[in-house]
């Protein structure tokens, strides 16, 4: 079936340190993989997205690369700063299990991000 | 923008009181959702609706039922409210690509407290 694995938080950084939250995952077809963001007292939102192997996603200084070989989905940032404090979760989007033609997501159990200035 | 809005961001109810959480996308997504979040567990798929009357469970779809009369708006009903589902809930919409893997969109949550 589908399932998404990452690491487990709390992550505790200074600013400026270099970022890397780990996301491995199984998958019966060829999923899409996503990083979402929430931060504190809001809904999800989509940070980035890779559609097919070796793809690389990014977006506000954040990347991932989606990796078939080690089906790994890794989130990394450079350059920390306070404001990326927040819970990260990883996600693949693949056809529901049971015959389902149905797209739906599988969501890791997230990664609480706190960044110390 | 893509915007989905939650009716309420905090709602305390009480025990076997029935309850109605509501959910309007402005993008005409065929797509709707709904999750709980727990901590530890992350989120977790009660219902989706792929259509206007269309509904199909999700992995926890028990004491909860769905209603989607037509396409922006997805509601999700808890009968008899208890207090295990104290509980964040999240609805996300998407639009139906041909591959079926498509990006959620997520409004900003409900926090619901039952006494």
């Amino acid at each position: 079936g589908n399932s998404v694995t990452q690491m487990e938080g709390p992550v505790t950084l200074s600013e400026e340190a270099f970022l890397t939250i780990n996301c491995t995952y199984t998958a019966t077809g060829y999923p899409s993989l996503f990083w979402y963001v929430q931060y504190p007292g809001e809904g999800l939102q989509l940070l980035l997205k890779a559609t097919k192997a070796d793809d690389k996603g990014s977006n506000k200084g954040f990347e991932a690369t989606y990796r078939k070989e080690t089906t790994s989905f890794h989130l990394e940032k450079g350059s920390v700063q306070v404001s990326d404090s927040a819970v990260y979760f990883c996600a693949l989007s693949d056809l529901g299990g049971r015959g389902s033609t149905l797209g739906r997501l599988y969501f890791g159990r997230g990664t609480q991000l706190t960044v110390w200035p | 923008d893509v915007k989905v809005t939650q009716s309420s961001r905090y709602l305390v109810k009480r025990t076997g009181e029935k309850v109605f959480l509501e959910c309007v996308q402005d993008m005409d997504h065929e797509n709707m959702f709904w999750y709980r979040q727990d901590p530890g567990l992350g989120l977790r798929l009660i219902y989706f609706s792929y259509d206007v009357k269309m509904k199909e469970k999700g992995d926890i779809p028990e004491g909860y039922s769905v209603s989607r009369e037509k396409k922006e708006r997805f509601s999700l009903i808890l009968e008899s409210a208890s207090t295990n589902q104290t509980s964040m809930y999240l609805c996300a919409s998407s639009h139906t690509n041909r591959d079926r893997k498509e990006t959620q969109y997520f409004g900003p949550g409900t926090r619901l407290l039952v006494l």
